[in-house]
């Protein structure tokens, strides 16, 4: 079964920094393209970030950009999201999804709450 | 950049057919594929239309999609509705810098 379970949410004051994890398994993680999308409570879907198979390409939304990064480790099954410098506004549930385009599957999510 | 654009709320019947729009405001619709997700309360998005029309595995054939270059838009039909149906519904593109566009989302009521 194809599995994604992302871990590493929980509660930071702003200014603060957090590392989000995706575990994959059930398929070759090294041969997809893989994202990070969250959703702001009572909020839609808001795309963060995406990274290639090989690491080769990677991709910010403008409103993370210089303050997130994206990684992944092909041997470990791992994705990654070093979040640095968070606001408030970052508060969300944060998912993994398979790409490149489309996303299959997601996972459960992680909350994290940016409050002082 | 573009903006996809979905109706706030739609709601019908049980065994009924329901349609959600979701518009492309400027670049052609056909240019990229657009997907649809679905969410229920409380729960993680799945999907359920992906590259325009296909379906994944698991998802009955009572979804459906389309895109219509003529209103540049494209559009998810729910046939047969039922109750299990209700949640939110958001489209997704992705522009030429391989940045996803979603919509914002439409709540489908089954009443």
């Amino acid at each position: 079964e194809v599995q994604l379970v992302e871990s590493g949410g929980g509660l930071v004051k702003p200014g603060g920094s957090l590392r989000l994890s995706c575990a994959a398994s059930g398929f070759t993680f090294s041969s997809y393209s893989m994202n990070w999308v969250r959703q702001a409570p009572g909020k839609g879907l808001e795309w963060v970030s995406s990274i290639s198979s090989s690491s080769s390409y990677i991709y910010y939304a403008d409103s993370v950009k210089g303050r997130f990064t994206i990684s992944r480790d092909n041997a470990k099954n791992s994705l990654y999201l070093q979040m640095n410098s968070l606001r408030a506004e970052d508060t969300a549930v944060y998912y993994c999804a398979r790409g490149p385009h489309y996303y299959l599957p997601w996972g459960q999510g992680t909350l994290v709450t940016v409050s002082s | 950049n573009f903006m996809l654009t979905q109706p706030h709320s739609v709601s019908e019947s049980p065994g009924k057919t329901v349609t959600i729009s979701c518009t492309r405001s400027s670049g052609s619709i056909a240019s990229n594929y657009v997907q649809w997700y679905q969410q229920r309360p409380g729960s993680a998005p799945t999907t359920v239309i992906y590259e325009d029309n296909q379906r994944p595995s698991g998802v009955p054939d009572r979804f459906s999609g389309s895109i219509d270059s003529s209103s540049n838009s494209a559009s998810l039909t729910i046939s047969g509705l039922k109750t299990e149906d209700e949640a939110d519904y958001y489209c997704q593109s992705y522009d030429s810098s391989n940045q996803a566009v979603f919509g914002g989302g439409t709540k489908l009521t089954v009443l």
